[in-house]
């Protein structure tokens, strides 16, 4: 299994460029996560899926969007990029067994500079 | 949203047990304790979780109180690789399960 898989490993983007980070995992994990953290800080929530087609914001969703159309899959949008959104973003997934949740798996992280 | 209180930091030598402290007193019935740990430069590390009982793993051990409302992680013998941030989180049980709310961790330094 390769976990959880995190594309690009860096990116520089203009302010008002969009663009797609994308997260994969293959281990049928029904919850995933996207994840920003700020240089000094913990890790802020920005959207959530608990399964395929089902999605909803976290903490900080404004100027991202997300979709899951498959279980693999849980892609996050910038929709038009801003130095605010500089960060490293870290996605995660997790699942449960017979109503029991086990621990979230999180990729190594994308680290996004918008200049 | 139930929130976690730790330590800014902690230190340890090298071979010693640790012992973390995390205070939760809003935590919910459901509410799930969950531990990571982020090294430098890398993402959150899965330590270890529970609900109710204590737990122990490969990595460490998670001892809750009876109220719930405080849990510690036991690393029962530090080694320099356990220098990291810790966090305790409270994770939302049931339907909303996905929603890890991390504050600001313990930083553990392990002197040799």
């Amino acid at each position: 299994n390769a976990g959880v898989t995190q594309t690009p490993k860096f990116q520089v983007l203009k302010t008002g460029q969009s663009m797609t980070l994308q997260c994969a995992q293959d281990m049928n994990h029904e919850y995933m996560s996207w994840y920003r953290q700020d240089p000094g800080m913990g890790l802020r929530l920005i959207h959530y899926s608990v399964g395929a087609g089902i999605t909803d914001q976290g903490e900080v969703p404004n100027g991202y969007n997300v979709s899951r159309s498959t279980t693999e899959d849980f892609p996050l949008r910038l929709l038009s990029a801003a130095p605010s959104q500089t960060s490293v973003y870290f996605c995660a997934s997790s699942y449960s067994v017979l109503g029991n949740n086990y621990g979230y798996t999180f990729g190594s992280g994308t680290r996004l500079t918008v200049v | 949203d139930a929130k976690t209180t730790q330590p800014n930091s902690m230190e340890s030598n090298e071979e010693e047990p640790v012992h973390l402290p995390c205070n939760h007193s809003t935590i919910s019935g459901t509410d799930y304790i969950h531990w990571y740990r982020q090294l430098p430069s890398q993402g959150p590390e899965y330590v270890i979780h529970g609900l109710t009982s204590n737990v122990n793993n490969r990595m460490a051990s998670l001892a809750i109180a009876e109220d719930r409302k405080s849990s510690t992680l036991i690393l029962h013998r530090a080694t320099l690789r356990d220098a990291a941030v810790y966090y305790c989180i409270l994770a939302y049980g049931g339907t909303s399960y996905g929603k890890l709310t991390f504050g600001q961790g313990t930083i553990l330094t392990v002197h040799p």
